[in-house]
């Protein structure tokens, strides 16, 4: 079946702009993760979404983000007044979401630029 | 709190020869353990992971990693490695109990396999 899609795959902004970073989870999947991977080094996590909820977001760097999934499925990061700091590659996993020994399945990730 | 490292950022061999990937993590708490594999241009895959019982795990493409607790390893091994072992490779853990299913990632090994 079909895997987690990312979309855009890469995206291309100016610092000050406003952008969203869109995820389409497997189906069925009611767990959802961001995770940011900077340029050498390992992804980080961003935050957890159990259904509509989000069940950890802890690891959101400031209010600049917010991430949304408003019927369990889709989930959308939103980053606002973007910085050169905040090029990386977001990645989102998505899993079943029944117990934490559970795989993550991750989607190829979109590359973000902020010039 | 949870910390992973991975020693070696880059380490070259030449096919057929035997290579290791080593992975130390600490934690205040049980553990779950993971390596992930990035092929060029793919998402992260899961390789293996260890939850309970042997502490030998293996994959399916010829990986191996055995969890040592007194030593808080899980290195990544395999006997005779492809060219198309090549890849980044990620060591995570995630903890034993929480309701929260982040994972935690070393910065990743870049193995490159030579003919």
């Amino acid at each position: 079946g079909a895997g987690v899609s990312q979309t855009p795959s890469n995206k291309v902004t100016e610092k000050g702009k406003y952008v969203e970073l869109r995820c389409d989870p497997i189906s069925g999947h009611t767990a959802l993760y961001w995770y940011r991977q900077s340029l050498g080094q390992g992804p980080e996590f961003l935050i957890y979404f159990q259904g509509t909820g989000a069940a950890d977001d802890s690891g959101l760097p400031n209010d600049r983000f917010f991430a949304v999934r408003p019927e369990g499925s889709v989930s959308t990061l939103k980053i606002q007044r973007t910085e050169r700091g905040d090029s990386a590659v977001y990645l989102c996993a998505s899993s079943p979401g029944r117990h934490f020994q559970e795989t993550q399945y991750f989607g190829p990730g979109t590359r973000l630029l902020v010039l | 709190a949870q910390s992973v490292t991975q020693l070696d950022s880059q380490v070259p061999v030449f096919e057929e020869a035997p290579v290791e990937l080593r992975c130390n993590y600490s934690s205040s708490v049980s553990v779950y353990l993971f390596w992930y594999v990035q092929y060029p241009n793919q998402g992260l895959q899961l390789l293996l992971k260890y939850l309970s019982g042997s502490t030998l795990v293996e994959s399916i493409n010829g990986f191996e990693a055995e969890f040592n607790k007194s030593q808080t390893s899980f290195h990544l091994r395999k006997p005779s490695v492809h060219i198309s072992d090549t890849a980044e490779y990620f060591c995570a853990v995630r903890p034993r109990g929480s309701t929260l299913g982040r994972l935690y990632f070393g910065r990743g090994t870049q193995l490159t396999v030579w003919p």
